[in-house]
């Protein structure tokens, strides 16, 4: 089945700095990488998604790459603010019965 | 609003006692799922039906048991609770089964302890 590995499990920045969270995935047949954005105590909220047919999209300061033949995906986020601390994970979608495997998450600190 | 709900929002139970979480979507969405988040943030897929047939089924014990009596309702029934079965449940639901573009939209979970 799918392995989805999410690197690093911590990351400080300070305001205004970039963040970088990588994942890896392990199923070729996977065509489908969305990240999901989890304040304190709340739901994951989808921030952004990708298709493998597509290499890189942005949305604002976030934006996604993806590198298919070495079956890894990124999530950049710019101009970092103390709302963008929360838990991101990384996902990845099997071919079949729409199954989502989530990385392990990183807990992103904004600090001023 | 259009959401996906779920109730009760906090439950605390006694080992060894039955309950049940519920779920509700007014989204349209064809496959709803539940998903156990333990304490170290891990969010892993349990169950998932379709058109209320039952799609995904992971490596879960059977004292978990989903219905889906329509497709707008996921409950989850816990029989037997174990401290282990301490976590946050979340529920989901998305537009059909293809995978791609399978965006999923998540209920505020619930927080169910067990003592």
């Amino acid at each position: 089945g799918e392995n989805v590995e999410q690197h690093p499990s911590t990351l400080s920045v300070q305001e205004g700095d970039s963040a970088v969270i990588k994942c890896t995935y392990s199923d070729s047949a996977s065509n489908y990488f969305p990240w999901y954005k989890q304040e304190l105590g709340k739901r994951p909220q989808l921030i952004i998604d990708i298709r493998s047919n597509v290499g890189e999209k942005k949305d604002q300061r976030i934006a996604v790459t993806l590198n298919k033949t070495a079956k890894h995906f990124s999530l950049h986020i710019t101009e970092t603010q103390p709302e963008d601390s929360a838990v991101y994970f990384c996902a990845a979608n099997t071919g079949t019965a729409s199954k989502l495997t989530f990385g392990t998450g990183t807990r992103l600190q904004v600090t001023l | 609003d259009t959401a996906v709900s779920q109730t009760p929002k906090y439950l605390v139970t006694q080992m060894g006692n039955d309950k049940s979480i519920k779920c509700e979507q007014n989204l349209g969405h064809d496959t709803m799922y539940w998903y156990k988040q333990d304490s170290k943030k891990f969010l892993k897929i349990m169950f998932s039906y379709n058109n209320k047939e039952l799609i995904i089924n992971e490596t879960v014990p059977n004292r978990f048991s989903p219905k889906s009596p329509d497709k707008a309702h996921l409950n989850l029934h816990i029989n037997s609770l174990e401290l282990g079965d301490s976590a946050v449940y979340f529920c989901a639901s998305s537009h059909g089964t293809s995978g791609i573009g399978n965006t999923q939209y998540f209920g505020p979970g619930t927080r169910l302890t067990v003592l």
